[in-house]
Formats: structure tokens, C-alpha cells, sequence
């Protein structure tokens, strides 16, 4: 069965601080596909970035950084120097297979905040 | 419009009314989902319709929820007798087309579904 597993509940930093939410996953598939996305308080979630089973290449995109390992099924999110706008609960999902069809699977979610 | 449109935004009803929750997805989109997300928890799959019918309805809790998509565009999310347990924000969502890669999921801002 699929599961998303993010153990941190809440985190709290200080503004310009790094800080890696954690992310582990399972699934029996071969073939999936793994996601962040934000929901700020507003309440809309706002994806973040898609990665698919066969790229294990880290992304980094402005102060977003992500490191997919497959050998430790983890999927974990770094924001560089961070900001206050950067509070809100951080999702990490799973859809399996290779369709759209598929649905997503959500973990609990993580709680950042940001303290000028 | 340009986004998932979902309404009403807060609905209040009391214990065993009907209710109905109405999603417009991206003009085009042919995919859409109903997830539900409890407080302090993530969003939970309920059904994917793919076109006019339900293509995967297992995340659906009890036979009091129902959604329908009569043309392929709109989705009703129907619940009856409600129950307190039922509160929550209700999310839709759409994805462009179903086949080839995993494709992105948009949400709305959600329905707030209190009941008293």
C-alpha cells in the first residue's frame, strides 16, 4: 500500500535560516511519481514541483532545493535563507503509476513558520 | 475563469441535512478529483471522475456521499444526512488529460463544510 510519511509536525525558524522538511515514502510501484505543494493560509495549495521514479536527480529552483533518494524512499525539501512569505504547511504526495488517473496520496503535512 | 472554481466557499448546515458542493473545473480539463482535508491533517482522495462517469470512487466513506458530473464539465459532490465527522474543506481538482504522464493536478480553494 501507498503511505507518505512526514514525521516533522511543526518547525519554527528564524528568518534567513535554512531548514529541510523531511519526506519518506512508500510504495510497491516501480513506476510513481512524487510531489510538493504549499498551502499557505489562504487554504489553496500551490504545487511545488513533480518528480517522477526514474530521475533521482536533485532540482533546485531559486531558494528551493529538493533531494529525491530512492535507496532511503525520501523525497526532502530545502529552502535556503528563508522568509517570513515562506510560512505555511508544506504537503509532500505520491501518485503511483504513469497516468494523470492516478490519485494523490498526501502526508500529514508539515507546519513551517518563519519569525522575522 | 482561469482556475478551479469551487462553491459556495463556507457552508454551515446542521446534522442530518443534505448538502451539495459544486466544482468548475479548468475549461478543458477532462480529469477531475474530490479530495477532503481535516483539520490538521491532508487532503484524502474521495473520487475521480474521467468525462461523464467515475472512473475510481473507492476513497468515498459511506454510501451518504455521491458525486455526479453530468457533462463532463461541472461535478456535484452530494452529501446526505450529514454528520458532524463530515466537516472539513472539501477540494476539486482538474488535470488536462488522463493518458501519458502523470499529469498535474490544479485545486481550487475549497468548499468549508461545517456541520453544527
Amino acid at each position: 500500500a501507498q503511505k507518505v510519511t512526514q514525521a516533522q509536525t511543526e518547525i519554527s525558524v528564524v528568518e534567513k535560516e535554512d531548514v529541510t522538511l523531511d519526506c519518506v515514502y512508500e510504495t510497491r510501484d516501480t513506476t510513481y511519481y512524487l510531489f510538493w505543494y504549499k498551502q499557505p493560509p489562504s487554504g489553496e495549495l500551490v504545487f511545488l514541483i513533480r518528480r517522477n521514479s526514474f530521475d533521482e536527480q536533485n532540482e533546485i529552483s531559486g531558494r528551493y532545493s529538493w533531494n529525491f533518494q530512492k535507496s532511503t524512499s525520501s523525497f526532502n525539501f530545502t529552502i535556503t535563507a528563508s522568509q517570513v512569505v515562506d510560512s505555511a504547511v508544506y504537503f509532500c504526495a505520491l501518485s503511483e503509476g504513469y497516468s494523470s488517473a492516478s490519485k494523490i496520496i498526501f502526508g500529514s503535512g508539515t507546519r513551517l513558520s518563519i519569525r522575522p | 475563469g482561469a482556475g478551479v472554481s469551487q462553491t459556495p466557499s463556507n457552508k454551515v448546515t446542521e446534522k442530518g441535512k443534505y448538502v451539495e458542493l459544486r466544482c468548475d473545473p479548468i475549461s478543458g480539463h477532462t480529469a477531475l478529483y474530490w479530495y477532503r482535508q481535516s483539520l490538521g491533517q491532508g487532503p484524502e482522495f474521495l473520487i475521480y471522475f474521467q468525462g461523464t462517469g467515475a472512473a475510481d470512487d473507492s476513497g468515498l466513506p459511506n454510501d451518504r456521499f455521491f458525486a455526479v458530473r453530468p457533462e463532463g464539465s461541472v461535478s456535484t459532490l452530494k452529501i446526505q444526512r450529514t454528520e458532524r465527522g463530515d466537516s472539513a474543506v472539501y477540494l476539486c481538482a482538474s488535470s488536462l488529460n488522463p493518458t501519458g504522464l502523470a499529469g498535474m493536478q490544479f485545486f481550487g480553494p475549497g468548499t468549508r463544510l461545517t456541520v453544527l
